[in-house]
This record gives C-alpha cells, structure tokens and sequence, in this order.
C-alpha cells in the first residue's frame, strides 16, 4: 500500500530558528496536506498543495509539493513556543482516503 | 466558517454500555469521516460517507456502528467496546470526497472504555 515517510521524527529547537521537515513517497499524489495538532486536539490544516512545484506560504508556513508529485516539505521560520506539537503530512490520490506520514514532533525551548 | 464540531469532548463508557459520538458540520460538505487516533500516532481512517450514503468501511468491527441522518451530521454508534478501544476520535468533512479536496476536522472525542 502506499506509505509516506515523513522526517524527522522529532526535533528539538530554540525559540527563534527555522524548522524544516518533509515527507516522501513511493507513490504520487494529486493533494499534498500539512496539518498540526495540539494535545487533545484535532488536526488543524496548515497547508494545502494541488500542483506538483507549487510553491504556498501562510504567515510563516511554507510548503511546497514535489515536482515528482513523491514529496513534499515544510518550513516553519522563526519559531515561536505556540509552534510546539505535531506535524502531519497528508498525501490524497484516490477519491477520499488520506495517506498520512507518521508526524513530526516539534518541541521549542524557549 | 470551516468549522467541524463534535460532542461530547470526552466520554467514559463501560464495557457493556451503548453510547454515541456526535458530528455536525455546516459548510455543506458532502464527504464525511470517522477516524481514530491513538496517542503520537496519525489518524486511522474508519469509515467515509458521500452524499450520505457509506462508501469506504476499513474493516471496523460491528461494535462500532456510523450513520449519516442527513449531510451535516454523522453519528458513530458505540456498543459492547474493549478497553483497547480507547483513542481520540476525530471526524472530518470534505467538500466533495474527491481526490483534490481538502479534509477539514473536528476536535475529537476522547473516549475511554473501562
């Protein structure tokens, strides 16, 4: 089945630096999603990528979907503690099943 | 409004109990779906409803039982659960269920089977 591989696992930052993690497949997608969630919390869409080299910033968000359609990355800039959580990618190519990366987890000390 | 909200927020149920998890959403999404997560782990898909009607069941067994009364809301039905059970249930609703929407979700139900 298809699988994304989604890194690092975890990363540990100071307040301030830039955060960079990423996701690839063996497969191709049509919708690359990057969603961050809280403890207790549902995911929270971030992102949204539709075409393979799109290039999306939001705030200090920036993602970008593979020219292959395989991976996808994204970057957080000078990070702040409310960015502590956990990072998911997504990647959809058939009808509604969502393939998800196994997530990122972002600790900031402040 | 991209807003899916869900009841109640945290739920104990015993093992020989029957309860509901509810789901509504009012941006007239026609896709709608149940998840469970377990804890660091991403979400699981259950099961899908397009246009109301069941389109993708992952082999969930009968103690979990969905139903779609109208477009804006889904039900999961919960019946004689084990303690494994246990997660964070989330649902999610889509403009359409086709493979460049976007999936939008709840803020679960944490529920806990003793």
């Amino acid at each position: 089945g298809q699988q994304l591989n989604q890194s690092p696992q975890s990363m540990f930052i100071q307040e301030g630096e830039d955060v960079s993690m990423n996701c690839t497949s063996s497969s191709i997608f049509n919708t690359w999603l990057w969603y961050k969630q809280d403890p207790g919390e549902g995911p929270v869409l971030l992102i949204a990528l539709y075409k393979a080299g799109e290039l999306t910033s939001n705030g200090r968000l920036t993602a970008q979907f593979g020219i292959t359609r395989k991976d996808s990355f994204l970057n957080i800039s000078a990070s702040i503690p409310s960015d502590v959580g956990i990072y998911f990618c997504a990647g959809q190519l058939y009808g509604n099943k969502l393939v998800f990366g196994a997530g990122t987890i972002l600790r900031v000390k402040s | 409004d991209t807003e899916v909200t869900q009841t109640p927020k945290h739920l104990v149920m015993g093992m020989t109990n029957k309860k509901s998890l509810k789901c509504e959403q009012h941006m007239g999404h026609r896709a709608m779906y149940w998840y469970k997560q377990k804890a660091k782990k991403p979400p699981e898909l259950m099961f899908v409803y397009s246009y109301e009607k069941l389109s993708i069941n992952e082999s969930v067994p009968s103690r979990f039982s969905p139903e779609c009364p109208n477009s804006s809301l889904l039900n999961l039905h919960l019946h004689a659960l084990q303690p494994e059970d246990s997660a964070l249930y989330l649902c999610a609703s889509s403009p359409q269920g086709a493979s460049t929407d976007t999936q939008y979700f709840g803020p679960g139900t944490r529920l806990t089977v003793l």
